[in-house]
């Protein structure tokens, strides 16, 4: 069973839509988690963290944790050409501390004019 | 965050030999982490190096196949060793922020062993 696992892709939507993003892990221990924005040949970019449950919103992308659910999502809003890119789930591997991450396999977002 | 530089941003290997990579920090961090992604795939931890000690190794990942080293607080190598066509991958540095438990990488060095 892999550790953390990312709703199967590519997703595509059009511009101005609601892009939804599901990632789940199965280390109960896990603390911290992250999304990733990655643009094809470049490393990735964090755009958002979240450390408890509930929601978190930055501009136009929010963060949802549920940690008895075991379940992370990353909502954005008005999407937009430029957000087209792979988006990494990542999750504080075994509670520790210190950027030791551990990453979901990718979903490969299209914004489509 | 940290500024973190990564040379050489590519380059194309001979089978058999090997390449150093190197990562250097604007910062003094106490952890820095050795990636990889391979074609189309995600991300993989290699090791976890600490400075004034040995590297620590994921599971699939070993001392000989991908020495590290750490010799100051702002830099680290990574040695891809012997290398074979399936080292080729993208390779990247990254080191904690603020909080100490998210990442940011360097730009990557994209590797292309023939």
């Amino acid at each position: 069973q892999k550790e953390v696992e990312q709703n199967s892709g590519p997703l595509s939507v059009p511009e101005g839509a609601i892009a939804s993003l599901n990632c789940t892990y199965s280390d109960r221990v896990s603390q911290s988690f992250f999304w990733y924005r990655q643009y094809s040949g470049k490393s990735p970019e964090l755009i958002m963290s979240i450390y408890s449950n509930g929601d978190k919103e930055d501009g136009r992308f929010t963060a949802q944790l549920n940690k008895a659910s075991q379940y992370v999502s990353l909502l954005i809003r008005d999407s937009q050409p430029s957000d087209s890119a792979t988006y990494l789930c990542a999750v504080n591997a075994g509670g520790t501390s210190y950027g030791k991450l551990t990453f979901g396999q990718g979903t490969i977002l299209t914004v489509h004019p | 965050s940290a500024v973190i530089s990564q040379k050489p941003s590519r380059d194309i290997c001979q089978r058999g030999t090997s390449l150093t990579i190197q990562c250097q920090v604007d910062s003094q961090v106490t952890m820095m982490f050795w990636y990889r992604q391979q074609p189309g795939q995600s991300l993989t931890l290699i090791a976890t190096a600490n400075q004034g000690s040995e590297a620590t190794y994921e599971s699939g990942f070993v001392i000989d196949k991908f020495p590290i080293s750490r010799p100051n607080l702002t830099f680290s190598t990574l040695t891809v060793s012997n290398m074979s066509p399936e080292d080729s991958s993208i390779y990247l540095c990254s080191v904690g922020g603020q909080l100490n438990t998210e990442a940011f990488f360097g730009q990557g060095t994209r590797l292309t062993v023939v």
